[in-house]
């Protein structure tokens, strides 16, 4: 079936530092994959996707690139500031488009 | 454009009793899908109507129920509530059902006392 594997956290790091949260997925097809983020007391806002292998997502300084070689689609900032302390959610959705399967997320906690 | 609509904010209940979560998708989207988010389980699918039909569910009892209105607003119904039905209710819309990004609501907290 489809899953979604995505690093532990927390994460912890220093306002600037470079970020990287990796995450893997199983799925049949060619599935749609997206990086979601939760601040607190909030719902889900959608990060950045890709639909298909080799794109590349990106928003607000985020990036992520769908590699279906290594099935990965991990998230990446140059230089992180203290309001990028959040949930961070990796995701996939299959071509039927049934439901989002996500992966247990990962908290970002940034300090100045 | 207003975005996904959810309530009420907060909601408590005791053990045994039903509750009624309301969810009012982005204008123009078709489908409406159901999250449960509890401490430690992550995110897990419940729901996904689209046209006033169920269209799948996840892996919950039958006592989560819920339906679609012809303006495509939904409720989700839980019966005989558990205290482990404590939660961060999620909805989300897409217009019509595809893998386009679903956009998401903020949520109702349901506490089970």
């Amino acid at each position: 079936g489809n899953s979604v594997t995505q690093m532990e956290g927390p994460v912890t790091l220093s306002e600037e530092a470079f970020l990287t949260i990796n995450c893997t997925y199983t799925a049949t097809g060619y599935p749609s994959l997206f990086w979601y983020v939760q601040y607190p007391g909030e719902g889900l806002q959608l990060l950045l996707k890709a639909t298909k292998a080799d794109d590349k997502g990106s928003n607000k300084g985020f990036e992520a690139t769908y590699r279906k070689e290594t099935t990965s689609f991990h998230l990446e900032k140059g230089s992180v500031q203290v309001s990028d302390s959040a949930v961070y959610f990796c995701a996939l959705i299959n071509q039927a488009g049934t439901a989002l399967i996500f992966g247990k997320g990962t908290t970002l906690s940034v300090s100045s | 454009e207003a975005g996904v609509t959810q309530s009420p904010t907060h909601l408590i209940k005791t053990r045994g009793q039903q509750a009624t979560l309301r969810c009012s998708p982005i204008s123009g989207h078709t489908s409406v899908y159901w999250y449960q988010q509890a401490l430690g389980l992550g995110l897990q699918f419940l729901l996904w109507y689209d046209e006033g039909e169920e269209r799948n569910r996840g892996n919950f009892p039958p006592r989560f129920s819920g339906r679609q209105f012809p303006n495509y607003s939904s409720e989700l119904n839980v019966n005989a509530l558990e205290l482990e039905d404590s939660a961060l209710y999620l909805c989300a819309s897409t217009p019509v059902y595809s893998n386009q990004p679903q956009h998401f609501g903020d949520g109702t907290r349901l506490s089970i006392l």
